[in-house]
């Protein structure tokens, strides 16, 4: 069975710092998903980058990149000049590629932190 | 992607009583999925709901409690049936494999 796992309940950042928040899982699928998804107290799951396990190249969207290592399974969000709008818990998720219908599998989440 | 509209956002509700979550999509999709978020935790998976047919519950989920219904292809709701204190939890509908609702907060006192 798949799992996801965060291993940091909680990380902090300087406003306009760089900060970068694990996730590693465990598939024996070679073609799959990869979410990073931003939950602020509003509670709404957004999304905020997706990676293709077959693409070599790692996903960027502005300010939020991530370090995708296949071989490792590991699945790293890295935020740049972060903001105060960051703060937030932040889930990892995995799915089976080309399968619309199939669940999304969470790890239990990284609060962020960002001081000004 | 899909815009989905979910209601209600919020609500307070008596232990015993049950409470109907509706969620509506923009497009058709086929599958609509239902999550279960308890304070402090992760997301998961209740149900898998398919136009047409009876939902398809994981482990630890009953109909009885979450029945589901969805009868055309952009309209699903769940119930939350019986409710105890321990059914207070966010629930969120999800479409197209990584599109999410935006919750409902069902406090149950």
């Amino acid at each position: 069975a798949q799992t996801v796992t965060q291993s940091q309940p909680e990380m902090s950042v300087q406003e306009a710092e760089t900060v970068t928040l694990s996730c590693t899982y465990d598939t024996s699928e070679s073609d799959y998903y990869l979410f990073w998804y931003k939950q602020p107290p509003s509670r709404q799951m957004i999304l905020v980058i997706r990676q293709e396990a077959y693409k070599q190249q790692n996903a960027t969207e502005n300010r939020f990149s991530v370090n995708f290592q296949k071989a490792a399974k590991s699945f790293s969000l890295k935020i740049s000049d972060s903001q105060l709008g960051d703060a937030a818990m932040y889930f990892c998720a995995y799915r089976r590629l080309g399968f619309n219908t199939d669940k999304l599998i969470f790890g239990t989440g990284t609060r962020l932190q960002v001081f000004p | 992607s899909a815009v989905i509209s979910q209601k209600p956002s919020r609500d307070i509700c008596q232990r015993g009583t049950s409470l109907t979550i509706q969620c509506q999509v923009d497009s058709q999709v086929t599958m609509m999925f239902w999550y279960r978020q308890q304070p402090g935790q992760s997301l998961t998976l209740i149900a898998t709901a398919n136009q047409g047919s009876e939902a398809t519950y994981e482990s630890g989920f009953v109909i009885d409690k979450f029945p589901i219904s969805r009868p055309n292809l952009t309209f699903s709701t769940l119930t939350v049936s019986n409710m105890s204190p321990e059914d207070s939890s966010i629930y969120l509908c999800s479409v197209l494999g990584y599109t999410f609702g935006s919750g409902t907060r069902l406090t149950v006192v």
